[in-house]
């Protein structure tokens, strides 16, 4: 079945540092999107890639979709302490797996003042 | 607008006794439905997922199971409780190629 594994599992960074997660997919995927879960709370939609490299932003948040369509990346540019949360990608399926849409199991990131 | 409901927040149960969650979806229709569990600090594990009435699909064995005995409505359940229930139960739909809703989840605590 489809699988989606994200690295790292854990990530420390000082605050004004960059961080990065990186996503990987075992099949195709028709689009993946981000979502972040702050402490206590549930996920919450952050954005979505659909074509082969696309590249999107906010603010200080650079979302990568791979040329092949099975690798995605999250970069934060200059962590501030409102950055902390798990960040999870999720992966939509194709072909006999279209509609479904698996997760990563997410990086939990830390931001030290 | 589309909105999720899931109930209860929190939920302490001894072990050896029955659980039923519920979740149903408003403002859609058709939705693909999951229930994920979290345990603290941990990732998204997928339990089941639905996409139509009676239609389930278990991920990983074990003591629970699901029902979707409407369209917009999916119901987590279990007969025993075992310790290892414990966790975040959450609740999520959404439409082919369109982002997922989550509910904000009920933190159950077996013991």
């Amino acid at each position: 079945g489809q699988q989606v594994m994200q690295i790292p599992q854990y990530q420390h960074v000082q605050e004004g540092e960059d961080f990065t997660t990186y996503c990987n997919s075992s099949t195709t995927l028709s689009n993946i999107q981000w979502y972040k879960q702050r402490p206590g709370g549930h996920p919450v939609f952050l954005i979505q890639l659909v074509k082969s490299g696309e590249v999107k932003k906010q603010k200080r948040l650079t979302f990568q979709f791979g040329e092949a369509k099975k690798n995605s990346s999250l970069h934060i540019t200059a962590t501030q302490t409102t950055d902390v949360g798990t960040y999870f990608c999720a992966g939509g399926g194709s072909g006999t797996s279209y509609g479904k849409l698996t997760f990563g199991q997410g990086t939990i990131l830390t931001v030290h003042p | 607008s589309q909105t999720i409901h899931q109930w209860p927040a929190t939920l302490v149960q001894p072990v050896g006794s029955p659980l039923s969650l519920e979740c149903t979806v408003e403002g859609t229709s058709n939705p693909n439905l999951y229930w994920y569990r979290q345990a603290a600090g941990r990732g998204l594990q997928l339990l089941f997922y639905s996409v139509g009435i009676g239609q389930i699909s278990s991920e990983v064995p074990q003591n629970l199971s699901a029902s979707r005995p409407q369209d917009r409505q999916f119901i987590l359940s279990s007969k025993k409780l075992l310790l290892s229930d414990s966790g975040f139960y959450l609740c999520a739909y959404h439409r082919v190629r369109t982002e997922a809703f989550f509910g904000q989840g009920t933190r159950l605590t077996v013991v």
